[in-house]
């Protein structure tokens, strides 16, 4: 156990449709990474918080957005959803904003299926 | 642009023989940090180890060891008397400052490995 927690663990849902996935860091991590698996991309870095603040964008589509709140929790928001972002959303987190000082702890994963 | 290559996509094996994954990077950077992780059946990545780039020591932990290598970029896995239990797919990945001083981790494509008993 990381100590991540993601919720919710399996969604399926329609094309055009919005979800929101949310994820509890591991006590005490102010960093916050989302990540994309998916068969033909592999692990894609999206975006990171750290303490609040958008720290770092990877390959984040316009659709979608995150935020970190004042508790520390992120959620990812995907809208419009297509059939392409059927995919293992992967959250992890880290003591500090700078990922070479230490492991990323990653949760389970929300697996996402658009119909 | 930072890269990991992870030129082996599947590779199977004998339970108890040694296996070596291996891992490719590229990066203009001095100072970086490599990763590999394992995402077994069940999905979850699990942190196996870290190496900065001035640290060119290999490492053992029990059945594993790394072998990292700055002349050929690489930083390669090898696991000694393979279990059942290592099937799994591994991931290198390799992190450099991006901008504003925050590092972004790039991830190879995995190598899966199954351990036929």
């Amino acid at each position: 156990d990381s100590g991540v927690t993601q919720t919710p663990k399996h969604l399926i849902t329609a094309t055009g449709q919005r979800v929101t996935l949310r994820c509890s860091p591991r006590s005490g991590d102010l960093s916050v990474y989302w990540y994309q698996q998916s068969l033909d991309q592999g692990l894609q870095f999206l975006i990171q918080y750290y303490n609040g603040e958008e720290r770092a964008k990877g390959n984040i589509l316009e659709r979608f957005s995150a935020q970190q709140f004042p508790d520390l929790h992120s959620e990812l928001n995907l809208s419009s959803l297509e059939l392409g972002d059927s995919a293992l959303y992967f959250c992890a987190s880290s003591v500090g904003d700078r990922v070479g000082t230490g492991e990323l702890f990653f949760g389970e994963g929300s697996r996402l299926t658009v119909l | 642009a930072q890269k990991v290559t992870q030129a082996q996509t599947e590779i199977s094996v004998v339970e108890k023989e040694d296996v070596t994954l291996d891992c490719v990077y590229e990066t203009r950077d001095t100072t970086y940090y490599l990763f590999w992780y394992k995402q077994p059946p069940s999905g979850e990545l699990v942190f196996l180890i870290r190496r900065n780039s001035f640290d060119e020591q290999n490492e053992i932990s029990g059945r594993y060891s790394w072998n990292f290598q700055k002349s050929t970029s690489s930083f390669n896995f090898t696991i000694t008397a393979s279990q059942v239990v290592d099937s799994a797919v591994y991931f290198c990945a390799l992190s450099e400052a991006g901008s504003g001083g925050y590092q972004k981790v790039t991830f190879g494509t995995g190598t899966k490995l199954q351990v036929i008993p």
